[in-house]
């Protein structure tokens, strides 16, 4: 079956404009999760979605930072007012639990975003 | 919050030989996962292995295998005979049981033929 996916896979955009990254999960994952990683770095956790719980925003940096998700199915990071520190690759990874379980996370090919 | 460390930037190994990599995590939880992810130039993260707290015997997937010592809270990963084809990016990670999940910084893994 497909993986997860992204869209778009490279987004140049200038400092100060909105940006809206897309993520389609493995379809009947319950779990979706977004992360940051910079040049070289780690993945930094941003939000998890499980299920119809209220998502887990912690580690959201700013309030520029907001994420939806519809159901079970796509889900949407949205970045307003970029600034150059943005600029990451954003992944973005669902897993078929909604808690428990060593159920692994399947990753897309994430969106590098690059702020200009 | 739970905080994972990879002390190794970077690693090197000859092919055909052994390397470790190592992990440490810091929770006051009992019950948890731990996961090694594979991060190759393409980007796209892969499960190598995984590990539940609560199992004591160490996990195996073919060359790669896991020291878990619960007690000293250390994760490390064993790649035996390696292959070229294992030069990447390695993370590890924790993962609570309400999937709250956190990754260290990433040890780059360089295999010489």
């Amino acid at each position: 079956g497909a993986g997860v996916s992204q869209s778009p896979s490279n987004k140049v955009t200038e400092k100060g404009k909105d940006v809206e990254l897309r993520c389609d999960p493995i379809s009947g994952h319950t779990a979706l999760y977004w992360y940051r990683q910079r040049l070289g770095q780690g993945l930094e956790f941003l939000i998890y979605f499980q299920g119809n719980s209220a998502p887990d925003k912690s580690g959201l940096p700013s309030d520029r930072f907001s994420a939806e998700r519809t159901g079970e199915s796509v889900s949407t990071l949205t970045i307003q007012r970029t600034q150059q520190e943005d600029s990451a690759v954003y992944l973005c990874a669902s897993s078929q639990r909604l808690a428990g379980g060593s159920y692994e996370q399947y990753f897309g090919p994430g969106t590098r975003l690059t702020v200009t | 919050a739970q905080t994972v460390t990879q002390s190794q930037p970077e690693m090197s190994v000859q092919e055909a030989e052994t390397v470790t990599l190592s992990c440490t995590y810091d929770t006051s939880e009992s019950d948890y996962y731990l996961f090694w992810y594979k991060q190759p130039p393409s980007r796209q993260m892969i499960l190598v292995i995984r590990q539940e707290a609560y199992k004591q015997q160490n996990a195996t997937e073919n060359r790669f295998s896991v020291n878990f010592q619960k007690a000293a809270k250390s994760f490390s990963l064993k790649i035996s005979d390696s292959q070229l084809g294992d030069a990447a990016m390695y993370f590890c990670a924790y993962r609570s049981f309400n999937n709250d999940m956190r990754f260290g910084a990433g040890t780059r893994l360089t295999v010489k033929p």
